[in-house]
C-alpha cells in the first residue's frame, strides 16, 4: 500500500537557520503530495501542495518540489523563525487508493531565539 | 476559510464508560467527514469515513462497534468511543473537505484519556 516516510525529530534550530525536512513516498500511480503543519494546541493546516511531477509548492517561505524520480517531497525554508516551531506532516493522496490521505510520522521542529 | 471545530478538546473518563466527540463544519456543508487517530509521536491513522445519511466506512482493523460514528446532518459528525479502555487513550482528529477549493480542513483534535 501507499506509505510516507519522513525524518524523525525533533529538529532543533536557531532562528534564521536553514530547515530541511526529508520526505519520501511509496505509491502506485501519480499521487498528490502535501505538507501539513500543526502548531501547538491547534489542528492541522495545509502548508503547501504539489499535484504533479516537478511542481513546486510554496507558502510562508516554505518550499517543496515533487520529485518523481526520487519519490521525494522535501520541505525547505531558508530562514526559520521561532513562530515556525510546530509539527510538520508530509502526506500523499492517491486516486488509485480512493483519495485517502496517507500521512508520514510527523517531524517536530523547535526554533530557538 | 472553512473551519472545522471539535468538542470537547480534552476529556478524561473512567474505564468502561462511553465518550462522544463532536465534529462540526462551521461555515460549510460536509457530506463526508473523516476521523483520524493519532498516537503520541506517531502519524495520523484514518479510522473511518463518515457519510451523511448513511453508514460510516471503517478502515481495516477498526472496530465499528467500538467506535460508533453518526453523521446526522451536513454539518455534524460524532464519534462515540464505547466502553472505553486505557488503550483507547489517544488524540482523535476529524476533517472535512470545504471551501471553494475543496481543501481538506482539520479540527483542533480531541484528546481522550481513559483512566
Amino acid at each position: 500500500g501507499d506509505s510516507v516516510t519522513q525524518m524523525e525529530g525533533p529538529v532543533t534550530l536557531s532562528e534564521e537557520a536553514f530547515l530541511t525536512i526529508n520526505c519520501t513516498y511509496t505509491a502506485t500511480g501519480y499521487p498528490s503530495l502535501f505538507w501539513y503543519v500543526q502548531y501547538p494546541g491547534e489542528g492541522l493546516q495545509l502548508l503547501l501542495k504539489a499535484t504533479k511531477a516537478d511542481d513546486k509548492g510554496s507558502n510562508k517561505g516554505f518550499e517543496a518540489t515533487y520529485r518523481k524520480e526520487t519519490t521525494s517531497f522535501h520541505l525547505e525554508k531558508g530562514s526559520v523563525q521561532v513562530s515556525d516551531s510546530a509539527v510538520y506532516f508530509c502526506a500523499l493522496r492517491n486516486k488509485a487508493a480512493g483519495n485517502k490521505l496517507t500521512f508520514g510520522g510527523g517531524t517536530r521542529v523547535l526554533v530557538k531565539p | 476559510g472553512a473551519v472545522v471545530s471539535q468538542h470537547p478538546s480534552r476529556v478524561i473518563c473512567k474505564s468502561g464508560t462511553s465518550v462522544k466527540i463532536e465534529c462540526r463544519s462551521l461555515d460549510f456543508q460536509a457530506t463526508t467527514m473523516f476521523w483520524y487517530r493519532q498516537f503520541p509521536k506517531q502519524s495520523l491513522m484514518l479510522m473511518a469515513t463518515s457519510n451523511e445519511g448513511s453508514k460510516a466506512t471503517y478502515e481495516q482493523g477498526v472496530e465499528k462497534d467500538k467506535f460508533l460514528i453518526n453523521h446526522a446532518s451536513l454539518t455534524l459528525s460524532t464519534l462515540t468511543v464505547t466502553s472505553a479502555h486505557p488503550e483507547d487513550s489517544s488524540f482523535y482528529i476529524c476533517s472535512a473537505h470545504g471551501g471553494s477549493t475543496g481543501e481538506l480542513f482539520f479540527g483542533e483534535g480531541s484528546r481522550l484519556t481513559v483512566l
